[in-house]
């Protein structure tokens, strides 16, 4: 069975500190795919990146950092001068390529980021 | 372009009554995810299609849950004689392919939010 571990329920910092959010998740499969998704107050839910597990080289967007190590079999994601508008649920999710043809997402629980001014 | 669209936004039941809830896809995406996510979780999946064809409905909790696509495009989530934990935000994401045949990004609605009274 696939699992996604956030450890972290809810992490509050102060406006411009940098935050690590941790995402822990378990996969029988050599192939699979890990991303994350902003949840804000409005409750949409936004994609902030995909990543296939061949694909080990972390990524930079901005002020947004991704972490991939297979050999931790985590993804954790990282803000850096975090601002108010950062404030949401983030969760990280996994599908995994093997076995019954099941192809939808299986999430954490979130990681609630609260960003105090 | 249009986004995923659902309704209604809101729904609000009483115990035993059915309820049909709608998605409408971004054109021209093939597969369709439904996922229902309880209040301070992360969404849990229920079902896909690829077209009009359901794929896996490994998620649908129980057989009052049923899921059609029947032609390719609009899909409609039926609950039978709904619960009070049944209760939820029903979310609706779409994609161009399938994740698993390389992936792309899963576009979510906006929801309905079920209330069984």
């Amino acid at each position: 069975a696939q699992k996604v571990t956030q450890a972290q329920t809810e992490i509050s910092v102060v406006e411009k500190e940098d935050v690590t959010l941790d995402c822990v998740y378990e996969t029988r499969d050599t192939t699979y795919y890990l991303f994350w998704y902003k949840q804000p107050p409005s409750g949409e839910l936004v994609f902030l990146i995909r990543r296939n597990s061949f694909d080990e080289q972390n990524e930079i967007s901005g002020r947004y950092s991704w972490n991939f190590q297979k050999s931790t079999s985590s993804f954790n994601f990282t803000i850096t001068a975090s601002q108010v508008v950062d404030s949401a649920v983030y969760f990280c999710a996994l599908v995994f390529q093997g076995g019954g043809g099941a192809d939808g997402l299986t999430f954490g629980k979130g990681t609630h980021l609260i960003i105090q001014p | 372009g249009a986004g995923v669209s659902q309704s209604p936004r809101y729904k609000v039941t009483k115990r035993g009554q059915d309820v049909a809830l709608r998605c409408d896809p971004i054109s021209g995406h093939v597969s369709l995810y439904w996922y229902r996510q309880a209040l301070g979780q992360g969404p849990e999946f229920l079902t896909y299609f690829n077209y009009e064809a359901q794929q896996d409905k490994s998620g649908l909790p129980n057989d009052r849950f049923s899921a059609e696509r029947p032609e390719g495009s609009i899909s409609t989530l039926t609950i039978q004689r709904t619960e009070q934990r049944d209760s939820a935000m029903y979310r609706c994401a779409s994609s161009l392919e399938s994740l698993l045949a390389g992936g792309g990004e899963q576009y979510f609605g906006p929801g309905t939010r079920l209330t069984v009274t």
